[in-house]
């Protein structure tokens, strides 16, 4: 069976950091983009970040440039975000995915990890 | 970046009815375009992609078409497990945007 399972999310401070990681199993991890995307409280969804399937390629929204990295360790079989000067804004859902074979949609979701950013 | 739009922003509908939902890009995305429906507390599960074709478990009533600049999602027979946001996606460009959701609630 298909899993994605993040970790690594909390309460931190503005201007703190914070790493998400995601456990992929039941699928050939090394094969696919993977992505984040978040959902602020009540609010809709964003795509935060991409990542080729050998990790030469990486794409980012405008909001988190300079300040998230995203990577990935398929011998691990893992995603990551790390999130640095973290805002207010920042505060969401993050949501490990899977992209699609044959597009650029998200075929499989992870089930979230929670950030709040707030002092 | 293109902007996606969906209408209407909610629906009241009842079991056994027809519903349409609306999405339109800012510009054209051939058919890069995906739909998910969320229910509260959980992710987002992919219903169609490629404009219409159907993901694999997901009931035939569930149908997308469209192309170009504007799509639609219908339901041809609302259920009561269909009661959820639904978000079209752009899968054209990065970044890959969303619409802002249309909610179906019970009527």
């Amino acid at each position: 069976e298909e899993q994605l399972v993040e970790s690594g999310g909390g309460l931190v401070q503005p201007g703190g950091s914070l790493r998400l990681s995601c456990a992929a199993s039941g699928f050939s991890f090394s094969t696919y983009w993977m992505t984040w995307v978040r959902q602020a409280p009540g609010k809709g969804l964003e795509w935060v970040a991409n990542i080729k399937q050998d990790g030469s390629e990486m794409y980012y929204v405008d909001s988190v440039k300079g300040r998230f990295t995203i990577s990935r360790d398929n011998a691990k079989k893992s995603l990551y975000l790390q999130m640095n000067s973290l805002r207010a804004e920042d505060t969401a859902v993050y949501y490990c995915a899977r992209r699609g074979a044959s597009g650029s949609w998200v075929g499989y979701w992870g089930q979230g990890s929670l950030v709040i950013v707030s002092s | 970046d293109i902007q996606m739009t969906q209408s209407p922003s909610s629906v009241s509908a009842s079991v056994g009815d027809r519903v349409t939902i609306t999405c339109r890009a800012s510009q054209g995305i051939s058919s890069w375009l995906a739909w998910y429906q969320q229910k509260p507390g959980k992710a987002p599960k992919l219903l169609i992609y490629a404009a219409s074709s159907l993901q694999r478990g997901v009931p035939s009533r569930f149908s997308g078409s469209g192309s170009g600049t504007d799509f639609t999602l219908t339901i041809s027979s609302l259920q009561p497990e269909d009661f959820a946001t639904y978000y079209c996606q752009q899968a054209n460009s990065f970044p890959f945007t969303f619409g802002p959701g249309t909610k179906v609630d019970i009527k």
